[in-house]
């Protein structure tokens, strides 16, 4: 079965302070993993992915399957990243599936 | 304007009824999927599809039907057998390949159905 877990439902940090949102998962085959954010009022976005092992907005991903995470990280949090941060996993059949969503909410 | 389109925005539902939320799309995407989206549960995949004629159901498709006549379109239908239908529901499509990697979906702005 596919399964994302996102264990914190809320991160408060101060600007400049570094960030970690948390995501673990389960899935028998690879996986296939993606960070989606959603900003106030506008619609759900994707931000990375991990066979694309790229910097987005001073973003990263690393898949490690021996603890099946995909954590995501940033050195030093902007006010602007405030948001709603989603994991994915996408299995072989393309059932694309979501964690419960991690608030992000960056002090000034 | 390339994009995915949900409407209505908003809906309202007498208890009982049947009613569809339409979502299209011209990204030219295999792949659609409808999502549900309550506070503290993220999103909860209800049905997708892979294919014109072909669909699946998610992990919480009980209450719900879809149907896959163009590619273009993937309307759901929320029917009176659905116990708790009151939430925000939301509409992507992705390109989709078999055997390759997937790629971004893209979502629409979201229904908010409220039962009365």
């Amino acid at each position: 079965a596919q399964r994302v877990t996102q264990p914190e439902k809320l991160l408060s940090v101060f600007k400049g302070a570094p960030v970690e949102l948390k995501c673990n998962y389960s899935y028998s085959g690879s996986p296939e993993l993606f960070w989606y954010v959603q900003y106030s009022r506008q619609r759900l976005q994707l931000l990375l992915r991990h066979i694309s092992r790229e910097s987005i907005k001073g973003f990263t991903a690393d898949l490690n399957k021996g603890e099946t995470s995909f954590h995501l990280k940033k050195p030093f949090a902007q006010e602007e990243d405030s948001a709603m941060y989603y994991c994915a996993l996408a299995g072989a059949t393309n059932k694309l599936i979501f964690g419960t969503g991690t608030l992000l909410a960056v002090q000034p | 304007d390339g994009g995915i389109t949900q409407s209505p925005k908003y809906l309202f539902r007498k208890e009982g009824q049947n009613v569809t939320l339409s979502c299209e799309q011209n990204l030219n995407h295999d792949a659609m999927y409808w999502y549900r989206q309550d506070p503290g549960q993220g999103l909860r995949l209800i049905y997708y599809s892979q294919i014109v004629n072909d669909f699946q159901k998610g992990d919480i498709a009980e209450g719900y039907s879809v149907s896959r006549e163009k590619k273009e379109s993937f309307p759901l239908t929320v029917t009176s057998a659905q116990k708790n239908p009151t939430a925000f529901y939301l509409c992507a499509s992705s390109r989709f390949r078999a055997g390759s990697a997937n790629t971004e979906a893209f979502f629409g702005q979201g229904t908010r159905l409220t039962v009365v």
